[in-house]
């Protein structure tokens, strides 16, 4: 079956230790994207790409990173310099390399769970 | 920029009908969107509006009109599953921007 894989589900960070946090689909999707979503918030978006090799900055981009080297693969960076990075992590994928294209659904892994200790 | 509101909470029973409203300010719009979270889950696609009027899909139905830049969900038929957050989301020019989403308690 097709979908998005995300992992750690879990995991634990000291204070200026960088993380990464896989995102893996099988879907052919062009898009994928990162979120962030905070306890009784809604999702906001810290990276995404549309092709192989590009990325653009979400609203929320500053002291992430992200690659998109593979079409299948989008890792999240999650560095020193985000103050605040204890979160739920989604990672969501949409079909269709221009914007206009593709259904308007997007796709989301079942999350990572970042707690800086 | 761009900015949703939704409301924080709705309780309602099961068997019961709910409407959960969306109001939002964009530059750019290319239809509304609606998503369902369970606790700890990840976000499922519900439905999608970029023209004007009402969308039915089973027990659930969304709405837009875009002049008034408003949108609901209409959940039928409430069941105790229904229990979840429900975000509303706005296709803008470059990307899908999400509200802060509504908690549905639904009770026996």
């Amino acid at each position: 079956d097709g979908g998005i894989t995300q992992s750690p589900k879990y995991l634990f960070r000291k204070e200026g230790q960088n993380v990464t946090l896989s995102c893996e689909q099988n879907l052919n999707h062009d898009a994928m994207y990162w979120y962030r979503q905070d306890p009784g918030q809604g999702l906001r978006l810290i990276y995404y790409s549309q092709i192989v090799n590009d990325f653009q900055k979400g609203d929320i981009a500053e002291g992430y990173s992200v690659s998109r080297e593979k079409k299948e693969s989008f890792p999240l960076t999650v560095t020193s310099a985000q103050k605040n990075p204890t979160a739920f992590y989604l990672c969501a994928s949409k079909l269709g390399q221009s914007y206009f294209s593709g259904a308007n659904v997007l796709t989301f892994g079942a999350g990572s769970r970042l707690t800086v200790l | 920029g761009q900015s949703l509101e939704q409301p924080s909470e709705v309780t309602a029973v099961e068997g019961a009908i709910v409407q959960i409203n969306c109001t939002y300010q964009t530059s750019g719009f290319y239809g509304l969107s609606w998503y369902q979270q369970h606790d700890g889950g990840a976000p499922t696609f519900l439905s999608y509006n970029a023209l004007d009027g009402l969308e039915e899909t089973g027990r659930f139905s969304s709405f837009l009109s875009r002049s008034d830049s408003y949108g609901y969900l209409l959940l039928q038929e409430l069941q105790m599953k229904d229990s979840a957050s429900y975000f509303c989301a706005v296709r803008g020019f470059q990307k899908l921007v999400f509200g802060t989403g509504t908690r549905l308690l639904v009770s026996p």
